[in-house]
């Protein structure tokens, strides 16, 4: 069975620093990862959804690297604002005939304080 | 920019009662889904939906959740009898293509649904 985990669970830094999340997954047969962000009592945001062939994905100050065969991502926020202080999930699609799920890791919760 | 939109936003409802929740993909969209958040907890999958009929399932989505896609627009997600459990956030989600293909998922902002 599939599971996902994400360190830090919690993270907090001063406006203008770089940081990076991290998220494992047990099953390296995966079809692809997504990065969602979740601000308190709202849906889910896409930000960057990566093929299990790539490595990395970037869009704007992001950046998400993928290590299938170790069972890694990485998401990357580059000079972080307030704006970004929100929960980060990554999830993946597991390989095999489950083409349709994702399995979640429990979340990031960032909070960039000015 | 093209969303996926869910009512109602938040729902209470008495235990045993039943509930529809309903979901408008984004309109080019093939595949439907339903996943759902208890407070606290991760966000776990329901069901995958696609050409009218489910095509995966997890063992939560037992005998009294169904899906229904009633028009060319709507995308349902009916709990006959609740429990106290069921208390949870509710999230619709689509895709233009199958997730395990490629396909992005998009995500509505939920119904919060309250089971008392």
């Amino acid at each position: 069975k599939q599971e996902v985990t994400q360190i830090p669970a919690a993270l907090s830094v001063p406006e203008g620093e770089n940081l990076v999340l991290n998220c494992s997954f047990t099953d390296s047969a995966i079809y692809n990862l997504q990065w969602f962000r979740q601000d308190p009592g709202k849906g889910l945001t896409s930000l960057l959804l990566i093929q299990s062939s790539q490595r990395e994905q970037t869009s704007g100050r992001l950046n998400a690297s993928l290590d299938k065969s170790s069972g890694r991502s990485t998401l990357y926020i580059a000079a972080s604002q307030p704006g970004d202080s929100a929960t980060y999930l990554c999830a993946v699609t597991a390989g095999g005939t489950s083409y349709g799920k994702l399995t979640f890791g429990q979340g990031t919760i960032l909070t960039v304080h000015p | 920019e093209p969303e996926v939109t869910q009512t109602p936003s938040h729902q209470v409802t008495q235990m045993g009662q039943e509930v529809i929740l309903r979901c408008v993909p984004i309109s080019n969209h093939l595949y439907f889904y339903w996943y759902r958040q208890i407070l606290g907890q991760k966000v776990e999958f329901l069901v995958s939906f696609y050409n009218n009929e489910i095509s995966e399932k997890s063992e939560i989505f037992d005998d009294q959740f169904s899906v229904e896609r009633p028009d060319g627009s709507n995308f349902t997600l009916k709990i006959r009898s609740t429990k106290l459990e069921d208390s949870a956030m509710y999230f619709c989600a689509s895709s233009a293509q199958l997730q395990g293909m490629g396909g992005e998922l998009f995500f509505g902002e939920g119904s919060r649904l309250t089971v008392l």
